[in-house]
This record gives structure tokens, sequence and C-alpha cells, in this order.
């Protein structure tokens, strides 16, 4: 256990839809990272925020956004379903130490789009 | 583009044998790295993680992995593996130039371990 949840475990959408997706950080982390894994696949970079704001992202479209939370849960937003974004959808919660980053993950949630 | 390379997908071993799985990865700056490990059905795991300092590192479970500069690599070893072994496992690069908590993921190999 790493102290990093996350909501719903699974879900099913259609294309076009939205979603939305939770987690908690680890306590005492205030930096968290959202990664997309598809099937067979390692986990791919989607954005990271730090202190309610974002300081990074991957090469995902706008489409794919988020949220910080003053308690640090945070969320991932998916606009405009397509099929491929059926992955599992990793959050992962790190407190920095300089360069020195570990980054704890959740269970994912595992996003079906039919 | 940087990117992380793990060569082996399927690995199969039986008990008691040694493991070396390879990690290599393009980017010629300091960087840390990392080995996860994903046991089916369950969520990403820190194996063991390199910093700086000792290039041979030691992670749980028996795992070490060696940092060769030169080589650009990180390859991860075990002695002796187990059936509890059996699992995906991912190499890992944070690159230190970059402001953002990124890390780039290799694409994975997965161990099977016959009894």
């Amino acid at each position: 256990e790493t102290g990093v949840t996350q909501s719903p475990t699974h879900l099913i959408k259609t294309r076009g839809q939205q979603v939305t997706l939770r987690c908690s950080s680890q306590s005492g982390h205030n930096t968290v990272s959202w990664y997309q894994q598809a099937l067979g696949q390692g986990p791919q970079f989607i954005f990271q925020y730090y202190r309610e704001e974002e300081n990074g992202r991957g090469n995902f479209p706008p489409r794919f956004s988020g949220l910080q939370f003053p308690n640090y849960s945070s969320e991932l937003n998916v606009n405009a379903l397509e099929l491929d974004d059926s992955a599992l959808y990793l959050c992962a919660s790190s407190s920095t130490s300089g360069d020195r980053l570990t980054q704890y993950f959740g269970p994912g949630t595992r996003l079906l789009v039919l | 583009a940087q990117s992380v390379s793990q060569h082996n997908h399927h690995v199969i071993l039986s008990e008691a044998a040694s493991l070396e799985l390879g990690c290599n990865y393009s980017y010629g700056g300091t960087v840390n790295l990392f080995w996860y490990v994903q046991y089916p059905g369950q969520h990403l795991q820190l194996l063991l993680k390199y910093f700086s300092g000792d290039p041979l590192v030691k992670g749980i479970k028996g795992f070490e992995a060696e940092f060769i500069k030169s080589k650009f690599s990180f390859n991860l070893r075990k002695p002796s593996v187990q059936w509890s072994d059996t699992a995906e496992y991912f190499c890992a690069v944070k690159l230190l130039s970059s402001s953002a908590s990124k890390i780039i993921f290799g694409s994975g190999t997965r161990l099977s371990i016959r009894p």
C-alpha cells in the first residue's frame, strides 16, 4: 500500500462523453502526476500538478485537463472521449526533495470507451 | 526525443535461475533511474532507485541494478528468481533538466517463472 487512492476503480463510457477521475495523494505529498497506461505498454506521462498549478505536460491534447485541490487531492478530466482513450489511468504522488524524486502510484482507474 | 528501451518483452525462467533485464535510455544529461514492478492485479511498486553515488543499488526482494553511465544502461538483476517474481517490470528515467516530475517509462518486460 502506498497511501495513494483512486476512484472509481473501473468505468465504462461511450465515445464523445466526458469523464472525471479522482486521486487522493499520500499524506505530506504536494505533487501529483497522472499517467495513461495502455494495454501492454508502459505508463505515459499526461501532466503534473504542484501546489494546485500544472507544471509539466506530456504529449496529450487539451481535452485532457486536471485540477489539484488545497488538500492535494486531484482530478483528471477527459472531454470528448475517443476509443483510444481506453486505458488504465494512474495517479502518482510525490514529495520532491531537490532532484531526489520518488513517486508512489495508486492502483489506477480502468477506463473503457465504447 | 528521449526514450527508454526494454529490449526483452517477455522472459521465461525456471525457479532458481538468474535474472537480468535490460534497460537503456537515450538522454545525455543527468538522470534519476528507477525500476518498478507490477504484480498481476496490483499497482506499480518501486523496486529500487538510483540518484547518485554507488552505481550498484540494492532494492527490495533481493533485486539489484547497476547504472553504467557510458552505456546509458540500468539493468536489473536477481541471482535466484522465485515463482512469486512473476510480474511486469518497468524501467523508468527522470530527466533532471526537466522542471516537472516527468518520468519516462519503458514498455515493460513480462517475467514468467516456471515452478
